[in-house]
């Protein structure tokens, strides 16, 4: 069964430097998004990413993030000077066009980024 | 402002009993809502999702209810088994544009064997 991929599982990092968050979605998929969960708290929105251009974004993502799609199977996430609230549980998802999976995102397994 | 799920934190539930897991929103513009399981370790993964117009909707093992007159969205899983054991989100979603899923704070479902 097709799934979406993350890497690297946990990232440790020191406060101000950049990091990149990988995911390769599942590969008919048209939709992609970044979340972020702060432990014990939901999962947040991030970001939303179609034909290769942001098409929404929270609030949350400000100047430092940015997002890439750099090739036809990877999807990227760029933090750049990291602060100790970045620390969190990052997951991509993505999602197909058509009815039938119409709501349906699916989720990776997620990147733990903690910023010393 | 939007606001999907207050939850309470932990649900414990004896292995083969029906499982009722709760979420109450409020001043939400969402159209659709979902039901979404994380397991320890995992990304959240879909389970099913129930259209704002309508107030029941069935799947394999689990129902949900909507009931708009209080807000209030219920997940049942029936015939709980230890593979159910796991965090509960509801959350809601706005159609039609890219649709930015909301998340709530999560129910914690243990099944005892």
């Amino acid at each position: 069964e097709p799934e979406v991929t993350q890497t690297p599982s946990h990232q440790v990092t020191q406060m101000g430097q950049e990091v990149i968050l990988r995911c390769v979605p599942i590969s008919n998929h048209l939709y992609f998004y970044w979340y972020r969960q702060i432990l014990g708290q939901k999962v947040e929105f991030l970001v939303s990413f179609y034909n290769n251009e942001i098409s929404e974004k929270s609030e949350i993502f400000d100047d430092q993030f940015s997002v890439e799609r750099p090739d036809g199977s990877n999807f990227t996430l760029k933090i750049r000077s990291t602060k100790l609230e970045d620390s969190a549980m990052y997951f991509c998802a993505s999602r197909a066009s058509g009815v039938v999976s119409y709501n349906e995102q699916f989720f990776g397994p997620g990147t733990r980024l903690t910023v010393l | 402002g939007e606001s999907v799920g207050l939850h309470l934190p932990t649900l414990s539930v004896q292995e083969g009993d029906n499982s009722i897991i709760n979420c109450a929103y409020s001043n939400s513009a969402s159209d659709y809502f979902i039901w979404y399981k994380q397991e320890s370790g995992k990304g959240p993964q879909f389970i099913i999702d129930i259209r704002s117009n309508m107030d029941k909707r069935q799947g394999q093992r689990v129902t949900v209810l909507l009931n708009k007159t209080v807000k209030h969205l219920s997940l049942q899983i029936a015939a709980t088994q230890p593979g159910d054991s796991a965090v509960y989100f509801c959350a809601g979603l706005i159609s039609g544009g890219y649709q930015k899923v909301t998340f709530g704070t999560g129910t914690k479902l243990q099944v005892i064997p």
